[in-house]
């Protein structure tokens, strides 16, 4: 069965340093998408990505997140200088159109220190 | 503002009882609405969809009830098993410019009783 993949699984990382969190998803899907889980908190939306340009973005996507896709199957999420706030899961998602089942990663437990 | 919300954050069903997990949004516009099943240190697992068009729509040992007049959602479990134990998210798509956006609920933790 077709899933979507993330790795790494677990980053650790100092405040202020940059990250790349990568995602690759479902091979004929055409949307992507990108959420934070903060511990015991509910699932947050940060970004969707469609013809190889944001299509919405949350107000937590700020000018430290940025994404992109630099071949035709892997996504990334990037954040330039981390903060300690930072600390969650991210998951990657991805859905055939924007109006059908999304399917999620595993996540990337992100530390921030 | 925009919330999906659920009625309560825990609910504890004896082993092979139905479970109903609530779930209220406040976006009238929304057309797509998912169930997700998340266990621990996991991703949000798809059980089931339901578009605004319809407000039945049944799986296998699983229904969701949408409820358009009161914006309400419910997911039914029958025979609930051991492995339903997880945090239940409902998830609305708002639909307008079809980007996709999922809004989530805060999560029900449903825990099985042997």
């Amino acid at each position: 069965e077709p899933e979507v993949t993330q790795t790494p699984s677990h980053q650790v990382t100092q405040m202020g340093q940059e990250v790349i969190l990568r995602c690759v998803p479902i091979s004929n899907h055409l949307y992507f998408y990108w959420y934070r889980q903060i511990l015991g908190q509910k699932v947050e939306f940060l970004v969707s990505f469609y013809n190889n340009e944001i299509s919405e973005k949350s107000e937590i996507f700020d000018d430290q997140f940025s994404v992109e896709r630099p071949d035709g199957s892997n996504f990334t999420l990037k954040i330039r200088s981390t903060k300690l706030e930072d600390s969650a899961m991210y998951f990657c998602a991805s859905s055939e159109l924007g109006d059908t089942e999304a399917f999620f990663g595993q996540g990337t437990r992100l530390t921030v220190v | 503002g925009e919330s999906v919300g659920l009625h309560l954050p825990t609910l504890s069903v004896q082993e092979g009882d139905n479970s109903i997990i609530n779930c209220a949004y406040s976006n009238s516009a929304s057309d797509y609405f998912i169930w997700y099943k998340q266990e621990s240190g996991k991703g949000p697992q798809f059980i089931i969809d339901i578009r605004s068009n319809m407000d039945k729509r049944q799986g296998q040992r699983v229904t969701v009830l949408l409820n358009k007049t009161v914006k309400h959602l419910s997911l039914q479990i029958a025979a609930t098993q051991p492995g339903d134990s997880a945090v239940y998210f409902c998830a609305e798509n708002h639909g307008s410019g079809n980007t996709g956006k999922l809004i989530f609920g805060q999560g029900t933790t449903l825990q099985v009783k042997p």
